[in-house]
């Protein structure tokens, strides 16, 4: 049902770095600013970057965000356990005239 | 700091309507685009709509024949009604609060949106 395509998984050891992969198309992606969201387990999603790349404050410098076309990534880099979450983009679709969010990628800290 | 805070029933009957409201505390919301998420059992995040300080809003079209939001400026608070509730609608629903903006040309892209501000959540249950 999302229109925003995630892996569903992504893992590295302790001071590593993960990418998380967004694919969208024309109408979403290519065409608006690109959000993602952090979800820790059992609390309420926060954002972690918006405009495809700012970090709001208190936001780490180990989050990066990029975008090429339809598509957009998340870096966390010095990966930490306390990074261990489920992780969201979001966007606005030109067509549909809604928001929409990927289907969501879980970190795990090996 | 803006804080944002869902209430209503936890539970609703199938067939009936779902209302939520979300108060705003420690800040304004004129400019912003209020939003409300949901979160079925396990599955990820579900766009529901929102609401500007103007009243004008903007739904999910999967949802926009059961769904209407309000706001109440004097008050602070906006609300989600969802009518003829099924169990797929048993989620966590969330309110937020929503940066979008349109960039006119010659910006190559069309919109900034998102969402800074969240509340908790709430959970709730549609019983047969």
């Amino acid at each position: 049902q999302s229109v925003l395509t995630q892996p569903p998984s992504v893992s590295a050891a302790p001071g590593q770095k993960v990418t998380i992969s967004c694919s969208g198309s024309s109408s979403n992606i290519g065409k608006n600013y690109v959000s993602w969201y952090q979800q820790l387990p059992g609390t309420a999603p926060k954002l972690v970057i918006y405009d495809d790349n700012k970090r709001p404050s208190g936001i780490p410098d180990r989050f990066s965000g990029s975008k090429s076309g339809t598509s957009v990534t998340l870096d966390i880099t010095g990966l930490q356990t306390g990074d261990e979450a489920d992780y969201y983009c979001g966007t606005w679709d030109s067509s549909l005239s809604a928001g929409v969010f990927g289907t969501g990628t879980t970190v795990t800290v090996l | 700091q803006v804080q944002l805070q869902e209430s209503g029933p936890g539970l609703v009957k199938s067939s009936e309507t779902l209302s939520l409201t979300c108060t705003v505390s420690g800040g304004s919301i004129s400019n912003y685009y209020l939003s409300w998420i949901r979160q079925p059992p396990g599955k990820g995040l579900d766009w529901i709509g929102y609401i500007d300080y103007s009243g004008s809003t903007s739904y999910n079209p999967s949802l926009k024949s059961r769904v209407t939001i309000s706001i109440d400026t004097s008050k602070i608070q906006f609300s989600l009604r969802l009518s003829s509730v099924t169990a797929a609608d048993t989620a966590i629903y969330y309110c937020a609060r929503g940066t979008k903006r349109f960039l006119p040309w010659p910006s190559p892209r069309d919109y900034i949106y998102y969402m800074d501000v969240w509340g908790r959540g709430t959970t709730v249950t549609v019983s047969s």
